[in-house]
């Protein structure tokens, strides 16, 4: 079944420690995501890619960063620049440009603070 | 700039009773709207989408929403509510001007459902 992965589910970082997370469709979408989801809040946009090797970023880029080296791949790093990593992190992605498409989620990766 | 707000930010019903979740939109533009429901710990799942066709949208599990221009409005209803369909709902539109069609979310609507 076609689908987006993302591992791991949890996730735990030390101080200072930079972490990485994944995510893989198999949708052959163009267009990619991820979201930031903290509790009693909606998603907020951290970075999207329209198409290999060109990512833009969203509204919370902050200490965070993203690579897009192949279509069906764009892993998240949570650098220690970002003082509040503690959320649920979803990735997501969508057919084709426009404001159309939905977009379709992975089933997130938790990230907590040792 | 666009907007979205769920004006109930939980809603408790019984089995087998109405479900209705209320969303307005703020958008300059024609905008696209959808609901997505989100199970604890997993993704969002497209409910139904709206995108300038019919006003009655029809969506999986028996949800729909009515796209009423005038009341800037998107609510979603379900004639009868199931035990399974207790989760968080969230209200989205999409930004017409944005090359990538930009998504606004809602605060979130818990639902919960009683026996």
């Amino acid at each position: 079944d076609g689908g987006i992965t993302q591992s791991p589910k949890y996730l735990f970082r030390k101080e200072g420690q930079n972490v990485t997370l994944s995510c893989e469709q198999n949708l052959n979408h163009d267009a990619m995501y991820w979201y930031r989801q903290d509790p009693g809040q909606g998603l907020r946009l951290i970075y999207y890619s329209q198409i290999v090797n060109d990512f833009q970023k969203g509204d919370i880029a902050e200490g965070y960063s993203v690579s897009r080296e192949k279509k069906e791949s764009f892993p998240l790093t949570v650098t220690s620049a970002q003082k509040n990593p503690t959320a649920f992190y979803l990735c997501a992605s969508s057919e084709r440009q426009g404001r159309v498409q939905p977009q379709h989620f992975g089933d997130g990766t938790r990230l907590s603070i040792l | 700039a666009q907007s979205v707000t769920q004006l109930d930010s939980h809603v408790s019903v019984s089995e087998g009773t109405p479900v209705l979740l209320r969303c307005n939109y703020s958008s300059s533009y024609s905008p696209s709207l959808f609901w997505y429901v989100q199970h604890p710990n997993k993704g969002l799942q497209l409910l139904l989408k709206y995108t300038s066709a019919a006003t009655l949208v029809k969506g999986i599990n028996g949800f729909e929403a009515e796209f009423k221009k005038s009341e800037t409005s998107f609510h979603l209803t379900k004639p009868s509510a199931h035990m399974s369909d207790a989760a968080e709902y969230f209200c989205v539109v999409s930004d017409p001007l944005t090359s990538y069609g930009k998504l606004t979310f809602g605060q979130g609507t818990i639902l919960t459902v009683h026996p």
